[in-house]
Formats: structure tokens, C-alpha cells, sequence
């Protein structure tokens, strides 16, 4: 079965530093998608940033970046020029692709991130 | 454009009690799913459905049920509620449930079982 870890309970950064959560994940698959999810004090699930497995290349989106090592399995999240919006439970998740309607995402338990100024 | 909206966003239940949490999207989805987030857990999905009149388990069915009669509304039955059952419960939708699309998200409903 599919498992998504994430060994960082809580993380905390300086305003306008970089950090970066860890996510490792298990599968025998080779094709499938793994995302971030932001989860502010407001509860709204927000998607941060995804990545498919096929592509090398990291995926980026402004201030957040992927480091994804396919071999490893490991798919980590760096904010840069951290803010303070960026506080919130960060999720690391992974969708296996198997041609149909499958997006039964399975999460990893969180990184819950402080931001202080 | 009112997204994914979850109804109630609190409630209190007894031991045995039942309800409804209610869910609508707007945006003509036909993938929707529920999961239910536990601290310490991560979020874990209950039931999906890839359409009206489809429907099928996820990760942790048991104590809940599901209808699709149309595109737009998917409500999560309790037909007798549990103190396991406190929980932060989500809904979610998507375009067409493909593995790479962006889930939208409602802001969850917060239940308490005493």
C-alpha cells in the first residue's frame, strides 16, 4: 500500500528565511502525482504546488519549489523568503495514475509551520 | 463563484444520533469525495463518487453513507453517531477525478460526538 511520511510535526522560520519540508512517500508505481497542500488557521485546504513523477524537472511556483528525487522517493517542499501568511499545516500527498478517475489523494500527518517575525 | 460549500460548518451530536453534512459545488465537477481529518492522522477519504448515481468506498467507509442524485450536491449521512466519529470532515471536487487535477476543497464542517 501507498504511504506518505512526513517527519516534521512542527517547523518554524525568520521571517524572510528559507525552509524546507520533508515529505517521503512509498509505491511500486512509477507513474503518479504528488502535491502540497496549505492548511491556514482558517482551514481552507489550498493547493501549493504539484509534481509529476514522469517530469525530472522541479516543479516551482513563485516562492515555493519542489526538490523531488524520484529514486528516493522523496519529495520535499522550500519556501523562500518566508512570510508571515505562510504559517499554516503544510501537507505533503501523493495520487497514483492509473488511467481512470482516481483522485483519492493519500496524505501525509503534516508539518505545522511558524513564521516569526 | 461559490466553489465547494459545506453545510453546517459546527455541530454537536449525541451517542447514536444522526445527521447530514451537506455539500454543493458550482463548477459543473463530476468528481466529489469526502475526507475526514484526525490530528495526527492527515486527511483520509470516507466515500467518492465519479458522477450522479456513482458512488464507491474509500479509505474509511464504515458509519457513513453516500448518494449522488446530481451533479452539483453530495451529502455524508451518519445513521448512528460515534464518539470516533469527532472529526473535521472535508469535501472535495474535482473536474473529472483524473490523478493530476487540483482538488478544490470546502472550508469543513467541525463535528463533535458526545
Amino acid at each position: 500500500a501507498q504511504t506518505v511520511t512526513q517527519s516534521q510535526p512542527e517547523m518554524s522560520v525568520q521571517e524572510a528565511e528559507t525552509v524546507t519540508l520533508s515529505c517521503t512517500y512509498d509505491t511500486s508505481e512509477s507513474d503518479y502525482y504528488l502535491f502540497w497542500y496549505k492548511q491556514p488557521p482558517s482551514r481552507q485546504m489550498i493547493l501549493v504546488i504539484r509534481q509529476e513523477a514522469y517530469k525530472q524537472q522541479n516543479a516551482t511556483e513563485n516562492r515555493f519549489s519542489v526538490n523531488f528525487q524520484k529514486a528516493a522517493k522523496s519529495f520535499s517542499l522550500k519556501i523562500s523568503d518566508s512570510q508571515l501568511g505562510d504559517a499554516a499545516m503544510y501537507f505533503c500527498a501523493y495520487n497514483w495514475n492509473y488511467g481512470g478517475a482516481t483522485n483519492k489523494l493519500i496524505f501525509g500527518t503534516g508539518t505545522l509551520l511558524a513564521v516569526q517575525p | 463563484n461559490a466553489g465547494v460549500t459545506q453545510t453546517p460548518k459546527f455541530q454537536v451530536l449525541k451517542t447514536g444520533q444522526s445527521m447530514t453534512l451537506q455539500c454543493a459545488q458550482d463548477m459543473n465537477h463530476e468528481y466529489m469525495s469526502w475526507y475526514r481529518q484526525d490530528p495526527g492522522m492527515g486527511l483520509r477519504l470516507i466515500h467518492y463518487s465519479v458522477g450522479a448515481g456513482i458512488t464507491d468506498q474509500g479509505e474509511v467507509p464504515n458509519g457513513y453513507n453516500v448518494s449522488r442524485s446530481t451533479t452539483e450536491d453530495f451529502p455524508l449521512r451518519l445513521l448512528s453517531a460515534a464518539p470516533s466519529q469527532t472529526s473535521v470532515y472535508f469535501c472535495a471536487s474535482s473536474y473529472r477525478g483524473a490523478g493530476n487535477e487540483k482538488l478544490f476543497f470546502g472550508s469543513g464542517t467541525q463535528l463533535s460526538v458526545l
